[in-house]
């Protein structure tokens, strides 16, 4: 059985540039998380999925961040404009409702 | 809100020899799932153990075990016959059982960096 599956790996761009994520679930998986971890902190959920639905994006900063899940499948990330403070591994968890989330290798990002 | 606390940010151990890494939480609720997770260099969180918090047989997985005190609010994991490759970061995370939109959701810990020498 696949993993879960990021990419990039590593990203670095300036600040005020959009950058986005993306995250391909394990296959059957109808629930898709999207964590925050900065460095040397455990995870933060931004948003979670049930299929195509958002049923959890209460700490996603609006402002600046976006997500989408079309198909209930992959999911991308957005972040536009992209400020200092968003240097962090962004994490994509997968599961089965409420089942054991399994994690991707994340996406280091670092603005400039 | 739940919360999640590691109280040791390091923590180091010979090969062969028996660890304990702490965690306590805080909750209301009384039906929810606690884990350890270990987050290598690489990255990839891997779940280590889980523990229901109605059960109160203590899991057991190979090596690892952990210390559920439901009442005190503290799980702690040991790690017995370490092995150079269980150096990593170690995760402690609160998820509860009840429904509503925060069902599923990990709460974490700040971590613990466990150190094995050869």
């Amino acid at each position: 059985e696949a993993g879960v599956v990021q990419s990039p790996r590593y990203k670095i761009i300036e600040k005020k540039q959009p950058v986005a994520f993306w995250c391909n679930p394990i296959s059957g998986h109808n629930t898709l998380y999207w964590y925050l971890q900065n460095l040397g902190q455990g995870p933060e959920l931004l948003i979670r999925y049930e299929n195509e639905e958002a049923v959890d994006d209460s700490q996603l900063p609006k402002d600046r961040f976006s997500a989408e899940r079309l198909k209930g499948v992959d999911s991308t990330l957005k972040i536009q404009p992209a400020e200092l403070g968003d240097s962090a591994v962004y994490l994509c968890a997968s599961s089965r409702r409420a089942g054991e989330q399994f994690f991707g290798p994340g996406t280091r990002l670092t603005v400039l | 809100a739940q919360t999640v606390t590691q109280s040791q940010p390091e923590m180091s151990v010979q090969e062969a020899e028996t660890v304990t890494l702490s965690c306590t939480y805080d909750t209301s609720e009384s039906d929810y799932y606690l884990f350890w997770y270990k987050q290598p260099p690489s990255r990839q969180m891997i779940l280590v153990i889980r523990q229901e918090a109605y059960k109160q047989q203590n899991a057991t997985e190979n090596r690892f075990s952990v210390n559920f005190q439901k009442a005190a609010k503290s799980f702690s994991l040991k790690i017995s016959d370490s092995q150079l490759g269980d150096a990593a970061m170690y995760f402690c995370a609160y998820r509860s059982n009840f429904g509503g939109t925060s069902y599923g959701k990990l709460t974490f810990g700040q971590g613990t960096i466990l150190t094995v020498h050869p």
